[in-house]
C-alpha cells in the first residue's frame, strides 16, 4: 500500500521566485487537502479537493497560491513571488469521503526555505 | 471558529513512564484525531474518537474521548524511546477540514 507521496522534499529559492509543489494521493483516495506547517504550530489548512473539484480554500490562501487537481489522482500547490513568510512545511493528505469520517493520511511534506 | 488547547506543551520523561496528553476543544468535537509527527516528517495517523466516552488502543498507547465530546485524552504506557515525537490533536467540526492544537512534545530518555 503506497502512501501519500510529496515531491520535491526540501526546496530553497530567492525570495521572488515561483515554486510549485506536487502531491501524489493514495490511489484509492477522492480527498486531497494541503495544510501548511510553521515551526512550533500545528497544521493549517490551505485547500483540498473531491476529486478534481476545489471545494474550500482557506483565507490564508492568497492570490499568489494556486492549486490544482487537474484529473482527481496528483495536485500541485504553486506559490508565486515568493515571500519571506512563506517559509514552512507544506503538508499534503488525502481521504477516501462516502460513509462517515475518514482519517487523513499525510505525506511528509515539502519544507520550503526562502532566502 | 474552533480552537483546540494541548497540554502540556511539553514532556521529558525516563523510559518506562506513564505519561497523559490532553486536548481540549471550544466547541463539540464530531471526530477527534490523533497523530504523531517526528521532526521534519509527515503525521502519522494513531486513532480517531467518534462517539462520547469511546476509548481506543493500539500497542502501548489508549485514546478516550470524553462524554460530553469536548475533551480527549492519550494515554501511553511503559514509554519507550521510539514514542518520542509530537502528538497532535486534530478536530473536523463537521466540517472536511481539521484544525489542530500546536501539539505536546515529548522526549523519552533511556
Amino acid at each position: 500500500d503506497t502512501g501519500v507521496s510529496q515531491n520535491p522534499r526540501h526546496k530553497i529559492t530567492k525570495r521572488g521566485q515561483n515554486v510549485t509543489f506536487r502531491c501524489d494521493p493514495i490511489s484509492e483516495h477522492n480527498r486531497l487537502y494541503w495544510y501548511r506547517q510553521t515551526l512550533g504550530q500545528g497544521p493549517e489548512f490551505l485547500t483540498y479537493f473531491q476529486n478534481e473539484a476545489q471545494l474550500e480554500k482557506s483565507r490564508l490562501l492568497s492570490d499568489r497560491f494556486s492549486a490544482e487537481r487537474p484529473k482527481g489522482s496528483f495536485s500541485t500547490l504553486e506559490i508565486q513571488r515568493t515571500e519571506q513568510g512563506d517559509s514552512a512545511m507544506y503538508l499534503c493528505a488525502s481521504s477516501w469521503a462516502g460513509g462517515g469520517n475518514q482519517p487523513q493520511h499525510f505525506g511528509d511534506g515539502t519544507r520550503l526555505s526562502i532566502l | 471558529s474552533q480552537e483546540l488547547e494541548q497540554s502540556p506543551q511539553s514532556l521529558i520523561v525516563q523510559e518506562g513512564k506513564n505519561l497523559t496528553i490532553n486536548c481540549t476543544s471550544s466547541k463539540t468535537l464530531y471526530g477527534l484525531y490523533w497523530y504523531k509527527q517526528k521532526y521534519g516528517e509527515g503525521l502519522i495517523f494513531l486513532m480517531m474518537l467518534q462517539k462520547g466516552g469511546e476509548e481506543k488502543s493500539h500497542e502501548k498507547i489508549t485514546a478516550k474521548l470524553d462524554e460530553k465530546k469536548q475533551q480527549s485524552s492519550l494515554h501511553i504506557t511503559a514509554s519507550q524511546p521510539s514514542h518520542a515525537g509530537i502528538y497532535l490533536c486534530g478536530a473536523d467540526g463537521n466540517t472536511d477540514k481539521l484544525i489542530f492544537g500546536t501539539g505536546t512534545r515529548l522526549q523519552v530518555f533511556p
